[in-house]
């Protein structure tokens, strides 16, 4: 199994702040990598895939980037809104596998 | 608008069985792959199962093989988890996830609420 590696599991930051989570994986799944946020109380929600495209309606100050083994997501300008747990996964091999999450709150 | 509305979830005993639906609604449910995911309490994400529209490819998770079924009824728009020999570690609350529309897009785009299951006498 493709193991992933997540950094940092948690993070404060400022409103207004550029944020950066990182997700390292043991095997090149080129870039089958999707990133997930999860509000406190709710469902994942999809925000990239393929490493760097934007789901749908998602705000364009959150980018992703990478591939090979190493992922970044960016989250500029930071809102109130981003509080949240963030996941990758990747899904280049069966099984499908995530990172152990990143929970971000606000400084 | 895409809705997935899970159930069945609930207080089992070691050893018991249980049967997960999820309804499904607003896109064409049998040309999409479906999917179970899980999340232990306060701990992350663990993909149980996948099936194909048609029920042509069907995968399992290490953790589930043998013990969990995963099955969908195109007409119903509903997907189905069979849970048996249930173990304290499959305590968790179940999502149904929709998977992307292309054949490469093994990720998840949609998901419901989750239905709760606890393993416990």
């Amino acid at each position: 199994d493709i193991q992933m590696t997540q950094s940092p599991a948690s993070l404060s930051a400022s409103l207004g702040e550029t944020v950066t989570i990182e997700c390292r994986t043991s095997e090149d799944i080129f870039t089958y990598l999707a990133w997930y946020q999860q509000k406190p109380g709710n469902s994942p929600q999809l925000l990239i895939s393929d490493a760097s495209s934007l789901a749908d309606g998602v705000p364009s100050r959150f980018s992703g980037s990478g591939s090979d083994t190493h992922f970044s997501l960016k989250i500029n300008s930071l809102q109130s809104e981003d509080v949240a747990s963030y996941f990758c996964q990747q899904y280049n091999n069966y099984p499908w596998t995530f990172g152990g999450g990143t929970k971000l709150d606000l400084k | 608008e895409v809705q997935l509305v899970e159930s069945g979830g609930g207080l089992v005993q070691p050893g018991r069985s249980l049967k997960l639906s999820c309804l499904a609604s607003g896109f064409t449910f049998s040309y999409s792959g479906m999917n179970w995911i899980r999340q232990a309490p306060g701990k992350g994400l663990e993909w149980v199962a996948s099936i194909s529209g048609s029920s042509s490819y069907i995968y399992y998770a290490d953790t589930v093989k043998g013990r969990f079924t995963i099955s969908r009824d195109n007409a119903k728009n509903t997907l189905y988890l069979q849970m048996t020999s249930l173990r304290s570690e499959d305590t968790a609350l179940y999502y149904c996830a929709r998977r992307g529309q292309l054949a490469s897009d093994w990720y998840f785009d949609f998901w419901g609420p989750g239905t709760m299951v606890t393993v416990s006498s």
